[in-house]
């Protein structure tokens, strides 16, 4: 079953525009989630988390929302750069332990 | 560059045979996890080591096992290998086995069974 859930294999956005990647998941007992943000032939890397006890976390031009009652969250770019263009995976964490549930993945092309 | 070293990073086989990834944590983390990635789809957990034990266990074949070392390195060792096994393999390490979830992922080993 899949418990992580990204809907939207792509996403195109003008250079300077906002970019909203979304993700949505089943499971309530997870704790954390998270964004990792990965390039052509490199591995993952973490780019922002979120408690399950908030609703925004922001860092930089990166802001992730979590709604808990939609088990929905989201992660803005705002604004977007060329340099911003990978594949985004969203990732949950159960209360125990530290290994992730991951999304299929979002390609986010970014256009200058 | 996260810190963590895997090798190979890419690999060609046949079915039936038999290979050994290897991954190096960052320095300092204890936990080791592998992940399996098939085309199109996300990063799908297979298990964890927190120095030397296992720790979780997500979906791994019997064919496949794993273990760490003393010295923090991981192997994770794929046999009888089927077509449906070639894959990006993932090692990621962190410094706890509790956490926030954050990890450090590696390049990856690409393998390709023919």
């Amino acid at each position: 079953d899949q418990q992580v859930k990204q809907n939207s294999p792509s996403l195109s956005v003008q250079e300077g525009r906002i970019s909203i990647l979304n993700c949505d998941y089943t499971n309530s007992m997870f704790d954390y989630f998270l964004w990792y943000k990965k390039y052509p032939a490199e591995g993952p890397t973490f780019l922002i988390s979120i408690s399950s006890i908030k609703d925004k976390n922001e860092d930089g031009r990166f802001t992730v929302f979590l709604n808990k009652s939609a088990k929905h969250l989201s992660l803005h770019i705002v604004p977007s750069q060329p340099g911003d263009s990978a594949v985004y995976f969203c990732a949950a964490k159960a209360e125990y332990g530290n290994k992730l549930v991951f999304g299929a993945g979002t390609i986010l092309r970014v256009k200058s | 560059d996260s810190g963590v070293t895997q090798t190979p990073k890419h690999l060609i086989t046949a079915t039936g045979q038999r290979v050994t990834l290897r991954c190096s944590p960052r320095s300092g983390d204890l936990s080791v996890y592998w992940y399996q990635q098939s085309l199109d789809q996300g990063l799908q957990f297979l298990i964890q080591y927190y120095n030397g034990e296992e720790r979780a266990k997500g979906n791994i074949l019997e064919r496949f096992s794993a273990q760490q070392f003393p010295d923090l390195h991981s192997e994770l060792n794929l046999s009888s290998l089927e077509l449906g096994d070639s894959a990006l393999y993932f090692c990621a390490s962190s410094v706890v086995d509790e956490g926030t979830g954050e990890l450090f992922f590696g390049e990856g080993s690409r393998l390709t069974v023919l």
